[in-house]
């Protein structure tokens, strides 16, 4: 069975650029998750997707930051302008029913630098 | 609100020695419990989890035990190996299914 797939592996920017990140989740898992990894630090929830429906997007800096879902399959996530605070791991993650127990599978991350 | 509190690292021990990494969490009600590793340049797979109380997760040797009295969920192996060298997160499942990550503990073995 194929994983969460992530593109692209590494970006490099310039602050006030913009840039996307796309995640394929395993198929037929109706939640996906974005994720943002500061070095050092834990995977940070930035917006949850149940289907192609927002769960959460409490921690999403919406001045930024904007994220789809389109026909509840793959996703993207974009910043516009990217900050140097940005600078971080973008995880998607995704499940089968997002409630209870459901496993959490990640893809293996976009790493960002933004110069 | 939900949040976890891990061990710090770097911890490095030797090869075949006991490992404890602690971490305990404050949750609504009675979340499931995590452990994640994330080994050099690979994304975070999940390593052992237990979903009530007084369950024991386990996976590779490694255990942990869902103490609901301390709110603790202590990762232990008997004998590392160095190939077990990774960043070890804990991580409750809060409210709407949302993992909340401690900061990590990263685990160095020595031949």
């Amino acid at each position: 069975e194929a994983g969460v797939a992530q593109s692209p592996r590494y970006k490099i920017i310039e602050k006030r650029q913009s840039v996307a990140f796309w995640c394929n989740p395993i198929s037929g898992h109706a939640t996906l998750y974005w994720y943002q990894q500061i070095l050092g630090q834990g995977p940070k929830l930035l917006i949850q997707f149940q289907n192609n429906g927002v769960v959460d997007d409490s921690q999403l800096p919406k001045d930024r930051f904007s994220a789809e879902r389109l026909k509840g399959v793959d996703s993207t996530l974009k910043i516009q302008p990217a900050k140097l605070e940005d600078s971080a791991v973008y995880l998607c993650a995704s499940s089968l029913g997002g409630r209870g127990a459901d496993t959490q599978y990640f893809g293996p991350g976009t790493r960002l630098t933004v110069l | 609100g939900d949040s976890v509190t891990q061990m710090e690292g770097p911890v490095t021990l030797s090869e075949e020695a006991f490992l404890t990494i602690n971490c305990t969490y404050t949750a609504t009600g009675y979340p499931s419990l995590f452990w994640y590793v994330q080994y050099p340049g690979e994304g975070l797979q999940l390593l052992l989890k237990a979903t009530k109380a007084d369950d024991k997760g386990s996976n590779k040797g490694f255990e942990a035990t869902y103490r609901k009295e301390t709110t603790s969920f202590h990762l232990e192996k008997g004998s590392v190996q160095v190939s077990d060298s990774a960043v070890y997160f804990c991580a409750p499942l809060g409210q709407g299914g949302k993992l909340i990550f401690g900061q990590g503990t990263e685990l160095s073995v020595k031949p």
